[in-house]
């Protein structure tokens, strides 16, 4: 294991519902970060918290909304989404600001919209 | 804008056989590059990373190859088995502390 979890693994939900991902880190780690993985694409970096604080919204449709309570959690929620919006969502830290330093992954969770 | 290119976008290599996955820059603001490698059902996890002043690294049998002056970076996995059977990634870091991924390669190795 690689230190991060993430909840739920699997995720079915309409387009009109409201859920939410988890993630969290065992690592010290004073960075988390969302990552979007389609097939065939490079993953796309969708959020960045340092010291809890977001410093990176790479133009995300406001139906994705993340919080991030201490360094330690990190959440995703999901409201009114496409089925476009289908894909790995992946959960990632790091130690800030040394860069470089290995981004350990979750093992994703991967969503289905209907 | 895709800022690393990464080809091919799969591959098949006999067990034993070496693969072989190449990247492409442009941005001048990288200045690390790491590869990671994932398997069905998990996370991307780090494989081995180069500086650009360095030409070549090797860990056991993965090779990365950097060429500075071309952009250039390319995975070498040597005497390939089929536990290597996986999505691999190059990524490049930038002064700006943004990491980028390449669109991975999805190596088989059939034994």
């Amino acid at each position: 294991e690689t230190g991060v979890t993430q909840t739920p693994r699997h995720l079915v939900m309409g387009m009109t519902n409201k859920k939410s991902l988890k993630c969290e880190q065992h690592l010290g780690h004073n960075a988390m970060y969302w990552y979007k993985q389609s097939a065939k694409k490079p993953l796309e970096l969708m959020f960045v918290y340092n010291f809890k604080e977001q410093t990176e919204n790479n133009s995300v449709p406001s139906r994705f909304s993340p919080e991030c309570p201490n360094s330690s959690h990190l959440f995703l929620h999901l409201h009114t989404l496409q089925p476009e919006d289908s894909a790995l969502y992946l959960c990632a830290s790091s130690q800030f600001p040394l860069r470089g330093n290995e981004q350990f992954f979750g093992p994703g969770t991967r969503l289905t919209v209907l | 804008q895709q800022q690393v290119k990464q080809s091919p976008q799969s591959l098949i290599v006999q067990k034993g056989g070496i693969s072989i996955i190449n990247c492409a820059y442009e941005n001048t603001a990288f200045d690390y590059f790491p590869w990671y490698q994932q398997f069905p059902g998990k996370g991307p996890a780090l494989l081995i990373a180069i500086r650009p002043d360095v030409s070549e690294k090797k860990e056991g049998r993965f090779t990365i190859s950097f060429n500075k002056s071309a952009k250039q970076f390319s995975l070498h996995i040597m005497d390939s088995q089929p536990g290597d059977s996986a999505t691999y990634f190059c990524a490049a870091w930038s002064n700006d502390y943004k990491l980028s991924f390449g669109a991975g390669t999805t190596v088989t190795v059939r034994a």
